[in-house]
């Protein structure tokens, strides 16, 4: 079993559509979980960070987490097609980030 | 403030050789994590380094190596290069080691990109 978990891609919504992205991780001693976008041939950048139950909010974007079920989630509200990218849910225990393998979204004009 | 920079932005090399990566960390940050990301996969940890001292490695063979200085540059050296190297090479820099209940987010540069004839 990988220690984090993406659904498979690729994901295609239309525009103005809600994206919605999942991750499951094993490591119960994961404390904090980030979302990160990475554009074709660029490096990962952060877009989330969540670290307590419940849900956080930044501009159309909304992270849920849910330790019990060991579940993260990502939803983009009102996609756009620059929304258009890889991306990757990272649980962090101790030292390290542990990646899933990222989920492809594409938003069709 | 500045961001994390990496050099080179690409390098070839063959099997066999050594190479030597370099990554300056985001103004403020003491903490550089290195990772290894093939086409299509996420990124997987290499090592971290906390006030020039290892402080965590993932699954990779000795001959992937690293320093940090005491301005929180670091380097990443690979010895005997084999094909399976090449891949994308990504530093990460933050603020502190927690360990415990909140971790600091980890920005990442932009990369270098080897490739091993």
């Amino acid at each position: 079993q990988k220690e984090v978990e993406q659904n498979s891609g690729p994901l295609s919504v239309p525009e103005g559509a809600i994206a919605s992205l999942n991750c499951t991780y094993s490591d119960r001693g994961s404390q904090s979980f980030f979302w990160y976008r990475q554009y074709s041939g660029k490096s990962p950048e952060l877009i989330m960070s969540i670290y307590s139950n419940g849900d956080k909010e930044d501009g159309r974007f909304t992270a849920q987490l849910n330790k019990a079920s060991q579940y993260v989630s990502l939803l983009i509200r009102d996609s756009q097609p620059s929304d258009s990218a890889t991306y990757l849910c990272a649980g962090n225990s101790g030292s390290r980030l542990t990646f899933g393998e990222g989920t492809q979204l594409t938003v069709n004009p | 403030e500045t961001g994390v920079t990496q050099s080179p932005t690409h390098l070839i090399k063959t099997r066999g050789q050594q190479v030597t990566l370099r990554c300056s960390s985001q103004s403020g940050h003491n903490t550089v994590s290195w990772y290894q990301q093939a086409l299509g996969q996420g990124p997987q940890f290499i090592f971290q380094y906390y006030r020039e001292e290892e402080n965590g490695r993932g699954n990779f063979p000795p001959r992937f190596s690293g320093l940090q200085f005491p301005n929180y540059s670091s380097e990443l050296n690979v010895n005997a290069l084999e094909l399976d190297d090449s891949a994308l090479y990504l530093c990460a820099s933050s603020l502190g080691v927690t360990g415990g209940v909140k971790n600091q987010p980890q920005h990442f540069g932009d990369g270098t990109r080897l490739s091993i004839l």
